[in-house]
């Protein structure tokens, strides 16, 4: 099983739509989580951080779930310019230890198709 | 504050030459990472440096080395090119402590044939 595991996609939605993404991990170690996005291969922007069990901004609300070590990401009313990759990053944590080992492990991402 | 900078931005090499890709960062942050980036994946981790000095490998290391002699700069090393490190490179740092996010530089695009 990889470490942390995404649905590719991609997502095709029409504009306004609402659209939620998965992401799973596999160490129960790990404590805080990242929502990134990417533009055709451009660097990786951050869109949300997840440290307890959710998180919201605007349109976006991004959600953990421990005890099924998920996190998923939900974008309301969605717009054109939502159309990106989304990428999870879990770092990885040491068992019953600090989570802070410094390593941070990306899923594959998920691609996002926005529709007029 | 110029962020993460990544230099070259883009680079040819021919199989068996090697090169160094240089990261510096001004945000005095202990942490550095290098990723490659492949069509139709997510980025992967080559190594990555919890401090000056300090260096530890990531999923993807082999081919590749670096080094941290200076807290801002971490540099990435291919000593020997071969057409499978084709790829695109991005370097990214973060201060210590579990909600720290990664700032990334604007990524080199390496081809090797």
């Amino acid at each position: 099983r990889k470490e942390v595991e995404q649905d590719p996609g991609p997502f095709n939605v029409p504009e306004g739509a609402t659209v939620a993404f998965n992401c799973t991990y596999s160490n129960s170690a790990s404590q805080s989580f990242f929502w990134y996005r990417q533009d055709c291969r451009k660097e990786p922007k951050l869109l949300m951080s997840v440290y307890s069990s959710g998180n919201e901004d605007g349109r976006f609300t991004a959600q953990l779930n421990r005890a099924s070590q998920y996190i998923s990401l939900l974008i309301r009313d969605s717009k054109l310019s939502d159309s990106a990759t989304y990428l999870c990053v879990v770092p990885r944590g040491i068992p019953g230890g600090s989570s802070n080992t410094g390593k941070l492990i990306f899923g594959q991402g998920t691609t996002l198709q926005v529709k007029p | 504050n110029a962020g993460v900078t990544q230099t070259p931005k883009f680079r040819v090499l021919k199989t068996g030459q090697s090169m160094t890709l240089l990261c510096a960062q001004d945000m005095n942050h202990e942490y550095m990472y290098w990723y490659r980036q492949d069509p139709g994946m997510g980025l992967r981790l080559i190594h990555y440096s919890v401090g000056e000095g300090t260096t530890a490998k990531g999923e993807v290391p082999d081919g590749y080395n670096v080094s941290r002699l200076k807290k801002q700069n971490f540099l990435l090393g291919l000593e020997s090119a071969a057409p499978s490190q084709t790829s695109v490179y991005f370097c990214a740092s973060r201060r210590t402590g579990d909600n720290s996010p990664l700032h990334f530089g604007n990524g080199t695009r390496l081809t090797v044939t």
